[in-house]
């Protein structure tokens, strides 16, 4: 299978743990998304990166939030002191345009992280 | 900036008959438009896009979508449901104004139910 791959897919941490996820894109695929869905909504934009820029952020990404994708290839999402608010899927995209500017690409989407906070 | 809206939460329909899942949009610069599919802890797969040209888009499955842009709508249809097409659709919006960035903002998703 050659798709976006997310590790892990599930986890369960208690409130005030350091979680961290990891996301790998479809081969050769420059740009990366995370996305945040909560049970019952659309997922939500968090912060997207062109190699290993990272170009955009939301304003739901907090100071305790961290995303990095060191080499241009795969991203990791770090949350600190986690909450019982931050759980939620958490959900890596990618396309492959190659040209910078508005991408009419299509994301294509891992299965997802399910990360829950007791 | 940009904003999705799924009126309906649910729609249910017979297997054979036509389904229909409504989306409209807000964008300050013309609309990129994307419809997703979610099945039961699965991940978001990708069924259709408008981007430019003819209003009608085909994709995935049987899917297709129409562009309007007077209604700022773009409908999901199939002619002819299956059970299996019982899921959580997405719409989602780009805004195509490069200063929008790359983001797509999505609507709260529609549950379709196909009964046999």
């Amino acid at each position: 299978d050659t798709g976006v791959s997310q590790d892990p897919r599930h986890k369960i941490t208690k409130r005030g743990q350091n979680v961290t996820f990891r996301c790998d894109p479809i081969s050769e695929h420059n740009r990366l998304y995370w996305y945040r869905q909560t049970l019952g909504q659309g997922p939500e934009f968090l912060t997207y990166f062109q190699n290993e820029a990272q170009l955009e952020k939301s304003r739901l990404l907090s100071d305790r939030f961290s995303a990095e994708r060191p080499k241009g290839s795969f991203s990791t999402l770090e949350i600190q002191r986690t909450e019982q608010g931050d759980s939620a899927m958490y959900l890596c995209a990618s396309s492959p345009s190659a040209t910078s500017g508005v991408s009419t690409d299509t994301q294509y989407f891992g299965p997802g992280t399910r990360l829950t906070v007791l | 900036a940009q904003s999705v809206a799924q009126p309906e939460d649910q729609v249910n329909v017979a297997e054979g008959n036509p389904l229909t899942v409504k989306c409209t949009y807000s964008v300050s610069g013309n609309p990129y438009l994307f419809w997703y599919v979610q099945y039961p802890n699965r991940g978001l797969q990708f069924l259709l896009k408008y981007i430019t040209g003819d209003n009608l888009v085909k994709g995935s499955y049987g899917f297709e979508a129409e562009f309007n842009k007077s209604q700022t709508s773009f409908h999901l249809k199939k002619p002819s449901a299956l059970v299996s097409d019982s899921a959580l659709y997405f719409c989602a919006v780009r805004d195509a104004t490069k200063a929008a960035g790359n983001k797509l903002t999505f609507g709260g998703g529609t549950r379709v139910l196909v009964k046999p």
